[in-house]
């Protein structure tokens, strides 16, 4: 079956313009994960969500990230007012249930580049 | 709380040539531990993972690894290097909430 998608797969903004990125999970998959991967800080969590819970959100950088997921299924990050250490690659992952053996499924991801 | 150690930001090793790249945790509980492959340009793909059943977990592409728990060790290894193997390897411990806890990544060079 598909597995997870990501769009844009690249994105160049401006210093100060807000960005979208969007999240297509695996179906059926009810744990949603964003993850950045930078040079210096490597592979680090930003949000997650499970179901209909509130989502665990202690891995965003500052109050200018967000995300959410609507109907359970697609999930949009945004990022305002963006900012040169901003640029990264931005992962998503889904993963069935929450349990504790199952992996997560990683998308391609978006590379943003901030000038 | 959780951590994982990648010794070895490149290894080097021949085609032909055993492969063995290396990872160290930190958990106060039982962990399960992911070993997560990624090409460039793409997203990662799970090589493997450990989930307390079998020491030795095999996983695709020829690869396994060896939990240690008195080494607090997750090495990963391959008898004989391909050249389709280059590329960066990254070790990780799952949290209590679920989360992935990622070493700093491997990139490994496969020389003809």
């Amino acid at each position: 079956g598909a597995g997870v998608s990501q769009s844009p797969s690249n994105k160049v903004t401006e210093k100060g313009k807000d960005v979208e990125l969007r999240c297509d999970p695996i179906s059926g998959h009810t744990a949603l994960y964003w993850y950045r991967q930078s040079l210096g800080q490597g592979l680090e969590f930003l949000i997650y969500f499970q179901g209909n819970s509130a989502p665990d959100k202690s891995g965003l950088p500052s109050d200018r990230f967000s995300a959410e997921r609507t109907g359970g299924s697609v999930s949009t990050l945004t990022i305002q007012r963006t900012q040169q250490e901003d640029s990264a690659v931005y992962l998503c992952a889904s993963r069935r249930e929450v349990v504790a053996t199952y992996e997560q499924y990683f998308g391609p991801g978006t590379r943003l580049t901030v000038t | 709380a959780q951590s994982v150690t990648q010794l070895g930001s490149h290894v080097s090793v021949s085609e032909g040539a055993l492969v063995l790249l290396r990872c160290n945790y930190s958990s106060s509980v039982p962990p399960y531990l992911f070993w997560y492959v990624q090409y460039p340009n793409q997203g990662l793909q799970l090589l493997l993972k450990y989930t307390s059943a079998a020491t030795l977990v095999k996983g695709i592409n020829g690869f396994e690894a060896e939990f240690k728990k008195s080494e607090t060790s997750f090495h990963l290894t391959k008898p004989s290097a391909h050249m389709s193997d280059a590329a960066e390897y990254f070790c990780a411990v799952q949290d209590s909430s679920y989360k992935l806890i990622f070493g700093s990544g491997t990139r490994l060079l496969v020389r003809p």
